[in-house]
């Protein structure tokens, strides 16, 4: 079955500091999406990446960057230089297939809160 | 552009009320989600619509859950006979296709007395 597991429930880091969160999926299925959403107290959940199952290049967006491994089912994130800004919720969720490919729907973590303290 | 939006934010019901939760999806997509986050929970699926034709809805909870997309474009998920368990935040995506990344709405906050 599909899953998503985002072992780390709360992390707390000081202004500055590197932090990476992780994430380990399960899925039978050979084409599939991952993504990283970020959740700030406002409640929006904010789309932040979405990475191909075929492509296994990391990905660097300013201070965030992600590392896909199919060999492990990983797929983490990396937040460096962290600021209080990044203080949010971020889920990852897998894109599952089914239907004979017509429909999908996301299987999500349950979620890391991360807060950065100054 | 105009993101995808939702109304009403917050909504207080009494137990056995009916509520309706509006989600306005960006213009052009053709593909929208509901979703069910409890408090300290991811989301959870409840169902899809491409265009009008509401394609899975195995994730609705009960069949006091009901959704529609009527024209294709804006959606409304209604629940009836409110119960104190479906107090959670109702959350709307939508994405120019099946296959396309989902953008999210503000989400509706209901909370059943």
């Amino acid at each position: 079955a599909q899953k998503v597991t985002q072992a780390q429930t709360e992390i707390s880091v000081v202004e500055k500091e590197d932090v990476t969160l992780d994430c380990v999926y399960e899925t039978r299925d050979t084409t599939y999406y991952l993504f990283w959403y970020k959740q700030p107290p406002s409640g929006e959940l904010v789309f932040l990446i979405r990475r191909n199952s075929f492509d296994e290049q990391n990905e660097i967006s300013g201070r965030y960057s992600w590392n896909f491994q199919k060999s492990t089912s990983s797929f983490n994130f990396t937040i460096t230089a962290s600021q209080v800004v990044d203080s949010a919720v971020y889920f990852c969720a897998l894109s599952e297939v089914y239907n004979a490919g017509n429909n999908r729907k996301l299987i999500w973590g349950l979620g890391t809160s991360l807060a950065v303290n100054p | 552009g105009a993101g995808v939006s939702q109304s009403p934010r917050y909504k207080v019901a009494k137990r056995g009320q009916d509520v309706a939760l509006r989600c306005d999806p960006i213009s052009g997509h053709v593909s929208l989600f509901w979703y069910q986050q409890a408090l300290g929970q991811g989301p959870e699926f409840l169902t899809y619509f491409q265009n009008e034709a509401q394609l899975d809805k195995s994730g609705l909870p009960s069949d006091r859950f009901f959704a529609e997309r009527p024209e294709g474009s804006v959606s409304t998920l209604k629940i009836q006979r409110t119960q104190q368990e479906d107090s959670a935040v109702y959350l709307c995506a939508s994405s120019l296709d099946n296959a396309d990344t989902q953008y999210f709405g503000p989400g509706t906050r209901l909370t059943v007395l």
